[in-house]
C-alpha cells in the first residue's frame, strides 16, 4: 500500500498571499495518478487537480498542480477567503488509493 | 448537473450491517465507476472500493474484503454499499463518489452519510 506523507500539516497565511502544499509517496504513482482534493468543514471533498497537474472542470486557475514520481505540489497562488480549508492528496495508481493526512490552511 | 444523493443517517449496533444507498443523476449512470469513501470522526478519507457500474465489477480495498459489498441497480441509476459485521470503529460519514478515466475516484461526491455504531 503506498503511503502519502502531506507537509505542513498546518499553514497560516494571509490572503492574498501564496500557498505551496507537498504531498510525498511512499513508492512512485503509478502514470502520475495523483490527486488533489479541497473539503471544508461539514462538506463532501471537492476534487481540484487529477493526473498530478489536470484541473478539473470549473476550478480557478489559481489552483494548480506540479510533480512526478513520488513528490508533488499543489500550489494557490493568490489566497482568497474561500480557499482556506483542509487539502488531501489521493493516488490512483495502486489500489488501495489512498489518501494523505491532510493540510489546513487556516488564515493568520 | 451531476447530483449524487445518499442517503440518511444511520445508527446501528455493533454485528449489525448498514447498507447505503447513493442516487445518481445528470449523466449517464453506466458510463462511469461509483467509489465509496469514508471519513471517520477527524481521520483522513479512506478509500473502500468500487464497482463499474456498466457491468458490475467490483474490487475492494483489502481492509473490507469479507465485510464490504458494493452493487448497483442499472434502472434505478442507484449504487448501494453494504458493510456487515460493524464495529464501533467503523463510526463514520460514507460518501459515494463517481469515478474517472484511469480510476480518478471523485469527480463529484454525495453529500455523505452518517453512520454511527454503537452499543
Amino acid at each position: 500500500e503506498i503511503v502519502l506523507t502531506q507537509s505542513p500539516g498546518t499553514l497560516s497565511l494571509s490572503p492574498g498571499e501564496r500557498a505551496t502544499l507537498s504531498c510525498r509517496a511512499s513508492q512512485s504513482v503509478s502514470s502520475n495518478y495523483l490527486a488533489w482534493y479541497q473539503q471544508k468543514p461539514g462538506q463532501a471533498p471537492r476534487l481540484l487537480i487529477y493526473g498530478a497537474s489536470s484541473r478539473a472542470s470549473g476550478i480557478p486557475d489559481r489552483f494548480s498542480g506540479s510533480g512526478s514520481g513520488a513528490d508533488f505540489t499543489l500550489t494557490i497562488s493568490r489566497l482568497e477567503p474561500e480557499d482556506f480549508a483542509v487539502y488531501y492528496c489521493q493516488q490512483y495508481g495502486s489500489s488501495p488509493f489512498t489518501f494523505g493526512g491532510g493540510t489546513k490552511v487556516e488564515i493568520k | 448537473q451531476v447530483q449524487l444523493v445518499q442517503s440518511g443517517a444511520e445508527v446501528k449496533k455493533p454485528g449489525a450491517s448498514v447498507n447505503v444507498s447513493c442516487k445518481a443523476s445528470g449523466y449517464t449512470f453506466t458510463s462511469y465507476a461509483m467509489h465509496w469513501v469514508r471519513q471517520a470522526p477527524g481521520q483522513r478519507l479512506e478509500w473502500m472500493g468500487w464497482i463499474n457500474a456498466a457491468n458490475g465489477n467490483t474490487k475492494y480495498s483489502q481492509k473490507f474484503q469479507g465485510r464490504l459489498t458494493i452493487t448497483r441497480d442499472t434502472s434505478a441509476s442507484t449504487a448501494y454499499m453494504e458493510l456487515s459485521a460493524l464495529r464501533s470503529e467503523d463510526t463514520a460519514v460514507y460518501y459515494c463518489a463517481r469515478g474517472g478515466s484511469g480510476n480518478l475516484c471523485g469527480l463529484n461526491w454525495g453529500q455523505g452519510t452518517l453512520v454511527s455504531v454503537s452499543s
